[in-house]
């Protein structure tokens, strides 16, 4: 079945250093691809999209790039910031046991803490 | 701007007793979720509906009852609390099935079962 794999964390960085956090799937067809940060105490919010191979999802300065041939979708930042502490989701578009409508699958998440 | 609600926040049961987690939405979404997070695992999706009068199973439905009565509305039915349905219960919706379509998640409500 449909899958996704994310680096394990925790990571901690200091403020303006670069971030990386790996992304692999595994899928049938061509699924969509998602990036989805959660706050402490909050839900999941949707940080960037890609809907096909090549394509580029970018958002408040992260970056991350549909690779088919590599099946991965890794997050990228330049210079973090104590504001991006968060735990980070990867997750794709998958079909449901029933078939028809689609569910996200989601990684396990990775909490990044930004140090001053 | 609204959003997904959920309540309650926060929540502790006792074994074997019942309860419903509520959800409202005010976006007129069609499809609505119920997903589980436990620690250090990512969301598993429990049940969803892709409108009025229309549910169905997710991944790990078993423990669990939903209805939806209208369109706003996906509350989530326990009716035998058990230890493993200690979680964290999110609630999302989204505007329609395809594969652009992101989804939009309540704050989550935490349930303890002891």
């Amino acid at each position: 079945g449909d899958s996704v794999t994310q680096m394990e964390g925790p990571v901690t960085l200091s403020e303006e250093a670069f971030l990386t956090i790996n992304c692999t799937y595994t899928a049938t067809g061509y699924p969509s691809l998602f990036w989805y940060v959660q706050y402490p105490g909050e839900g999941l919010q949707l940080l960037l999209k890609a809907t096909k191979a090549d394509d580029k999802g970018s958002n408040k300065g992260f970056e991350a790039t549909y690779r088919k041939e590599t099946t991965s979708f890794h997050l990228e930042k330049g210079s973090v910031q104590v504001s991006d502490s968060a735990v980070y989701f990867c997750a794709l578009t998958g079909s449901l046991p029933q078939g028809g409508s689609e569910k996200l699958v989601f990684g396990k998440g990775t909490k990044l803490t930004v140090n001053p | 701007n609204a959003g997904v609600t959920q309540t309650p926040k926060f929540r502790i049961l006792k074994i074997g007793q019942s309860m419903t987690l509520q959800c409202t939405q005010d976006m007129n979404h069609n499809y609505m979720y119920w997903y589980r997070q436990d620690p250090g695992m990512g969301l598993k999706l429990i049940y969803y509906s892709v409108g009025a009068g229309i549910t169905d199973k997710g991944e790990v439905p078993n423990g669990y009852n939903v209805s939806r009565s209208t369109t706003e509305d996906f509350p989530l039915r326990l009716e035998l609390a058990a230890p493993s349905q200690t979680s964290v219960y999110f609630c999302a919706s989204g505007e329609g099935q395809g594969r652009n379509q992101p989804q939009h998640f309540g704050d989550g409500t935490r349930l303890s079962i002891l």
